[in-house]
């Protein structure tokens, strides 16, 4: 199975400044039709995950711009350009090039 | 905008077979554009893949969960199902159903005699 390195694990972060998280994967996401099947999912409390990143850097519908994906190969980011209270929870990388689809361990963004 | 629900029971006995059916609204199972799928998270914990059904009728488990997986796929109803046999403690977990896109709200299973 491929696996999926998130870091850090936790990322206590004040509000309005930036945040980054890492994703990194032990074999390459290129599938051989040229995409990378690298997804970024949000996880708030008590809800379900919600897909805010698509192959790397696409948004999907109604993601606010100031989260942006980005990365090649076996390493991956999110960031987060400045930082909103509705964006505590936590955040997993997924991967879906390889079966079977693997996810991070997760990190857990907190307000300071 | 394409919803999905799960529904099954809550408790199930070791031994026994987990099954839940998630029901799509908004849009078609048949479409070509998605592929169907479940995932599980235990409390507190991260999430785990456990298989997809795609158009095709073509399915893909979890190797660590393959032995007891089965997913399925009812048109008529627009429906898509999991079942998980010889369920232990250690299969407890919020299920989701899941497409290329959405997640439904989950589920929690738990496995107690």
């Amino acid at each position: 199975d491929v696996v999926m390195t998130q870091s850090p694990l936790s990322l206590p972060v004040t509000l309005g400044q930036p945040a980054s998280i890492s994703c990194r994967s032990s074999q390459s996401l290129v599938y051989s039709d040229g995409n990378t099947y690298l997804n970024w999912f949000q996880q708030r409390p008590g809800q379900s995950p919600r897909r805010l990143i698509y192959k790397v850097s696409n948004w999907d519908s109604g993601v606010p711009d100031r989260f942006s994906g980005s990365g090649s190969g076996t390493d991956f980011t999110l960031k987060i350009s400045r930082v909103e209270a509705e964006d505590v929870g936590v955040y997993y990388c997924m991967q879906g090039t390889h079966w079977p689809i693997t996810f991070g361990q997760g990190t857990r963004l907190e307000i300071k | 905008q394409l919803q999905l629900q799960e529904s099954g029971p809550g408790l199930v006995k070791p031994s026994e077979t987990l099954s839940l059916t998630c029901t799509v609204s908004g849009g078609s199972i048949s479409s070509s554009s998605y592929y169907w799928g479940w995932i599980r998270q235990p409390p507190g914990k991260g999430l785990e893949w456990i298989g997809s059904i795609y158009y095709s009728g073509s399915t893909y488990y979890n190797p660590s969960l393959k032995s007891r997986v089965t997913i399925s796929v009812d048109t008529s109803k627009n429906q898509f199902s999991l079942k998980l046999s010889s369920v232990t403690a250690a299969d407890t977990a919020v299920y989701y159903c899941a497409n290329s896109i959405s997640w439904g709200q989950g589920t929690l299973v738990t496995v107690s005699s």
